[in-house]
């Protein structure tokens, strides 16, 4: 149980295009889900925290109009980066969290390189 | 602000051998759950063990266990006869458990080698 996946695994645009990740909770429902940056051996930089049904809480830093996030259901949380910048190439990590569970599950992270 | 600080940026240890990874953190709060998470070359973020900090008894998962040193805020992870899979960036982490933020803070890893 608590199966996290991401859509895509690797993904390489074009600078000025947006690009749209996502992340599923396959075997729970998540209320909450996250989202992080994690830059070569670095650790993971928590960039929004997602509840279903509403607005993302974004951390001190975060631009939310490039790096947007939408909560729609209680098994999918999108990340679209909006005209991506080389600076945009990160690997990015989502996680998820179930209602009664204190653990975060995460997904096998996109890695995203801008042109 | 509650900090989590690794102290050992790379650790190696002989494969059947034993090896204990530090982490020490800074809270106010007196109850929250701490964490270590496994990330292999995969850069699957994987839960190695948790543990609550009300509960004094040591969470222990087959060859992991760990040491939490409540008033000395410390969490160190006991990886016993260490196979070569166990080589990956170890994350301790914190959480609380009541209001706020529900984010995980993270360390900046401990990266162990296990040498066959």
């Amino acid at each position: 149980g608590a199966v996290v996946s991401q859509h895509p695994s690797r993904v390489i645009c074009k600078s000025g295009t947006s690009v749209k990740i996502e992340c599923r909770s396959l075997d729970f429902q998540a209320t909450t889900m996250f989202w992080y940056r994690q830059f070569p051996k670095q650790s993971l930089m928590l960039m929004a925290t997602s509840n279903e049904g509403s607005k993302a809480t974004y951390e001190q830093g975060v631009e939310k109009d490039k790096f947007l996030i939408n909560h729609a259901s209680l098994t999918l949380s999108t990340l679209t980066v909006t005209s991506a910048h080389p600076e945009d190439s990160s690997f990015y990590i989502c996680s998820a969290r179930s209602p009664g569970r204190d653990t975060q599950y995460f997904g096998p992270g996109t890695r995203l390189t801008v042109l | 602000a509650q900090t989590v600080t690794q102290s050992q940026p790379e650790m190696s240890v002989q494969e059947a051998e034993t090896v204990t990874l530090s982490c020490t953190y800074d809270t106010s709060e007196s109850d929250y759950y701490l964490f270590w998470y496994k990330q292999p070359p995969s850069r699957q973020m994987i839960l190695v063990i948790r543990q609550e900090a009300y509960k004094q008894q040591n969470a222990t998962e087959n060859r992991f266990s760990v040491n939490f040193q409540k008033a000395a805020k410390s969490f160190s992870l006991k990886i016993s006869d260490s196979q070569l899979g166990d080589a990956a960036m170890y994350f301790c982490a914190y959480r609380r458990t009541q209001g706020g933020s529900e984010k995980l803070v993270f360390g900046k890893g401990t990266k162990l080698t296990v040498n066959p």
